[in-house]
């Protein structure tokens, strides 16, 4: 059975601080990995990772995957209250529905 | 251009009670998606559709129906609420082949009492 597994559950920092969340995945026909950032309405998307060791950026956040080790990790620098969110990893695979399979969040709340 | 617009964002009903979730993309996307997602819990895969006329199963499609008989539409029944239908639905929508960009709707709060 397919697996996308996100860790810490939930995290608490301070503003300026770097989290790093991750997520780890058990899938067949692997074709992408996905991040999203969802606060209290639908997921915004991040970034979209294909190729290992490729790090994609974007302002103060950035990610990596590791398709050898069937991982990925989304780093935030110097945290605002605003990076406050539920960060979601979802695979795509290969299948004829196109379908994504999520990860059960890594809900981050930064205090000012 | 709208994307992907979701009817109703909020429903209350009682047990036992059907009712019809909307969804119609302008998009003219081939790919389209029901989620459900559960408090604190990632989204789950209800339904999906290839292209019109054609509906498949996703992970948890018990006690919901789909139709897509047209490219824009594809509304998610539930024929008889329950309280485990309690959730928060998201369509979603993708043109094949274009990377996996995926387009959610808003989001509708369904609560079963």
């Amino acid at each position: 059975e397919d697996k996308v597994v996100q860790s810490p559950l939930s995290l608490v920092v301070h503003e300026g601080d770097t989290v790093t969340l991750n997520c780890s995945y058990e899938v067949t026909n692997f074709r992408s990995l996905l991040w999203y950032k969802q606060e209290k309405k639908a997921p915004t998307f991040l970034f979209m990772l294909t190729s290992s060791g490729i790090e994609k950026k974007s302002g103060r956040l950035s990610s990596i995957l590791d398709k050898k080790e069937l991982f990925s990790i989304l780093n935030i620098t110097a945290t605002q209250t605003g990076d406050s969110a539920v960060y979601l990893c979802a695979v795509g695979r290969n299948n004829a529905g196109n379908m994504l399979t999520f990860g059960g969040g890594t809900r981050l709340m930064v205090k000012p | 251009n709208a994307g992907v617009t979701q009817t109703p964002k909020f429903r209350i009903l009682k047990i036992g009670q059907s009712m019809t979730l909307q969804c119609t993309q302008d998009m003219n996307h081939n790919y389209m998606y029901w989620y459900r997602q559960d408090p604190g819990m990632g989204l789950k895969l209800i339904y999906y559709s290839v292209g019109a006329g054609i509906t498949d199963k996703g992970e948890v499609p018990n006690g919901y129906n789909v139709s897509r008989s047209t490219t824009e539409d594809f509304p998610l029944r539930l024929e008889l609420a329950a309280p485990s239908q309690t959730s928060v639905y998201f369509c979603a929508s993708i043109f094949g082949g274009a990377g996996n960009t995926i387009y959610f709707g808003e989001g509708s709060w369904l609560t079963v009492v």
